[in-house]
């Protein structure tokens, strides 16, 4: 199994700029996590899709993050405009319910730099 | 607002010796604990879980510990070797089975040769 793959591995990209991250889960997982790791606050859950579906944004910063799932093995997270506070590692994660949660399996990450 | 804390940023040992990472959590509510291990480059790795009603979870050289009255956790590495340096994060659940994990800030841990 190829595991989760993200795409970019690294974006530079100048504020105002739209970017899109892109995540592919593993193939017969149910459940999506889109998650951002800064030195601060270390890993938070932006936004979470149980059978492409939103479950919970509440992790979603402001409107400049939007997140989609238009099928079980595609997720998309955009930020625009960006700006340089965004700079971070972004990671997508999926699982398969029912319970455990130890089942989360993460990508490798999109570090992304906005100047 | 910061529920599960790790107020280690990091931490140094000897090879061969004990590790012992520490976590506390704020709310009352998380029943279901996870250690999750992550190298440079890659993204974490779950590594061992407990839920509230034990106090103790061990696998292999790694053992968690809970304090349910105290809210505090703690990761035991025992004898820690070389290829265990990596950030550590600890996470929590409320209501074990709902997926959305609250993760602390990490502890970077690095084995002395």
């Amino acid at each position: 199994d190829a595991g989760v793959i993200q795409s970019p591995r690294h974006e530079v990209t100048e504020m105002g700029q739209e970017v899109t991250l892109r995540c592919k889960p593993i193939s017969g997982h149910n459940s999506l996590f889109w998650y951002r790791q800064t030195m601060m606050r270390g890993l938070e859950l932006l936004i979470y899709f149980n059978n492409n579906v939103p479950i919970d944004d509440s992790g979603m910063p402001e409107d400049r993050f939007s997140a989609k799932m238009p099928n079980a093995s595609f997720s998309t997270l955009k930020i625009q405009p960006s700006e340089p506070r965004d700079s971070a590692v972004y990671f997508c994660a999926s699982s398969f319910i029912p319970p455990g949660t130890d089942t989360q399996y993460f990508g490798p990450g999109t570090r992304l730099t906005v100047l | 607002d910061q529920q599960v804390k790790q107020n280690s940023p990091s931490l140094s040992v000897q090879e061969g010796r004990i590790s012992i990472l520490n976590c506390d959590y704020t709310n009352s509510m998380f029943d279901y604990f996870l250690w999750y291990k992550k190298y440079p480059a890659e993204g974490p790795t779950f590594l061992i879980s407990i839920s509230s009603i034990k106090d103790k979870n061990e696998d292999g050289r790694f053992t968690v510990f809970l304090n349910k009255s105290a809210k505090h956790l703690s990761l035991h590495i025992v004898p820690s070797q070389p290829g265990d340096s990596a950030v550590y994060f600890c996470a929590a659940v409320a209501n074990f089975g709902n997926e959305k994990l609250t993760f602390g800030t990490g502890t970077r841990l690095t084995i002395i040769p």
